[in-house]
């Protein structure tokens, strides 16, 4: 079965600073990544997502994500916080069967950035 | 392009009443899915359905119950509400179902049960 972790439940970041939001999946098949950021009282928006193209993804906002087998990691970054980065920070993998061919997304705890002038 | 609308916004009920939650779907998307947000036990899959077909359904009782209408549209309930159903309730909408395709979430019906 498919699950996520994401280390950290609160990160604290100076304005310009590099981001680093850490997660680590299990996955008896190939997974399928997402990053989702959710603003107060908003629903979630995709970052980015790894589909096996790249080991690199890069997404929205400046983020990008690398997918680390040999770690099982899919860490998200940016190189300079600004303060509208302020938000939770969700790492997700699909809980899919090799042939599937339905949504179903396993989420971990979340991570929320406070981004400090 | 409209998103994903979600009805009403906010919900307060008591112990022991049903509620039924409405989602519109992103216009020509097909699939919809279900996610439950709580403090404790974070965001938790409930049910996924495609053309009308539920898919693929979520570790929660029987209570929880949805369906979805020809024109994509969806509803979920709960019956016989319980304290601890008090959530962010989640639509989330796809063009197609599979396990790559990109989710767009909608605001959300945050449910707070007495």
């Amino acid at each position: 079965a498919q699950s996520v972790t994401q280390l950290g439940s609160h990160v604290s970041v100076s304005e310009g600073a590099l981001v680093l939001l850490r997660c680590n999946y299990s996955s008896s098949v190939p997974p399928y990544l997402f990053w989702y950021v959710q603003y107060p009282n908003q629903g979630l928006q995709l970052l980015l997502k790894y589909t096996s193209a790249a080991t690199l993804v890069k997404g929205i906002n400046g983020f990008e994500a690398e997918f680390k087998k040999s770690e099982t990691s899919f860490h998200l970054t940016k190189p300079s916080a600004h303060m509208s980065d302020a938000a939770e920070y969700f790492c997700a993998v699909s809980d899919h069967k090799f042939s599937g061919g339905y949504n179903k997304l396993i989420f971990g705890a979340g991570t929320r950035l406070a981004v400090h002038p | 392009k409209a998103g994903v609308t979600q009805t009403p916004r906010y919900l307060i009920k008591t112990r022991g009443q049903q509620v039924t939650l409405s989602c519109s779907p992103i216009s020509g998307h097909r699939s919809v899915s279900w996610y439950q947000q709580t403090p404790g036990q974070g965001l938790q899959f409930l049910f996924e359905y495609f053309s009308e077909t539920q898919r693929n359904k979520g570790n929660f009782p029987g209570r929880f119950s949805g369906r979805q209408f020809s024109n994509s549209r969806s509803e979920m309930n709960v019956s016989t509400l319980e304290l601890g159903d008090s959530a962010l309730y989640l639509c989330a909408s796809s063009l197609v179902a599979g396990p790559e395709e990109k989710l767009f979430f909608g605001s959300g019906t945050q449910l707070s049960v007495l």
